[in-house]
């Protein structure tokens, strides 16, 4: 069965540092987005991505953050520079075209990010 | 932002039982609802969905029922298996929202006992 892939599963960093995550979502897929989960906290949204731009984000996403799609396979979320409260785990996900289809996500297993 | 409600955190059921689940929602907007399924280290997995025109969806073991009046639904589970033991997460997305952006409820733990 399809699936999304990220990596890296685990990443720890310091303060201030930026990180990349990455994501591989399922191929035929056109819409992708970025949600995180806070310990404790509910799955929220982050950013949601078509046709090679965002199109929607929530407040949470902001100048800090940035996605990009730099060929026809990744997805990736660029945090520029990591803040404690920023320590959660991000699931990228994908989903196809027609109106239920685009709502239902695939997401990938996660990248736990720990900022120190 | 409480939008998305599941006001259970757990849930213990037997085996061969059924298990139902129960979610709140605010936001009179939402037009789409679905269940997910996560386990631990991993991503949620979605499990069934039902659009605001409909009242019930089904698809195996699993019953969605939706009750826009109480702006509420419910997952029911029967027979529950031991592998059905997860977090489950109600999601809700709006006809205004983009495709793909769901609230979120803050999940219910199941645990089916042998």
């Amino acid at each position: 069965e399809p699936e999304v892939t990220q990596t890296p599963s685990h990443q720890v960093t310091q303060m201030g540092q930026e990180v990349i995550l990455r994501c591989v979502p399922i191929s035929n897929h056109l819409y992708f987005y970025w949600y995180r989960q806070i310990l404790g906290q509910k799955v929220e949204f982050l950013v949601s991505f078509y046709n090679n731009e965002i199109s929607e984000k929530s407040e949470i996403f902001d100048d800090q953050f940035s996605v990009e799609r730099p060929d026809g396979s990744n997805f990736t979320l660029k945090i520029r520079s990591t803040k404690l409260e920023d320590s959660a785990m991000y699931f990228c996900a994908s989903s196809g075209t027609g109106a239920s289809g685009a709502n239902v996500l695939t997401f990938g297993a996660g990248s736990r990010l720990t900022v120190l | 932002d409480q939008q998305v409600k599941q006001n259970s955190p757990s849930l213990s059921v037997q085996e061969g039982r059924i298990s139902i689940l129960n979610c709140d929602y605010t936001n009179s907007m939402f037009d789409y609802f679905l269940w997910y399924k996560k386990y631990p280290a991993e991503g949620p997995t979605f499990l069934i969905s039902i659009s605001s025109i409909k009242d019930k969806n089904e698809d195996g073991r699993f019953t969605v029922f939706l009750n826009k009046s109480a702006k509420h639904l419910s997952l029911h589970i029967v027979p529950s298996q031991p592998g059905d033991s997860a977090v489950y997460f109600c999601a809700a997305s709006g006809a205004t929202d983009s495709w793909g952006k769901l609230q979120f409820g803050a999940g219910t733990q199941v645990v089916v006992t042998p």
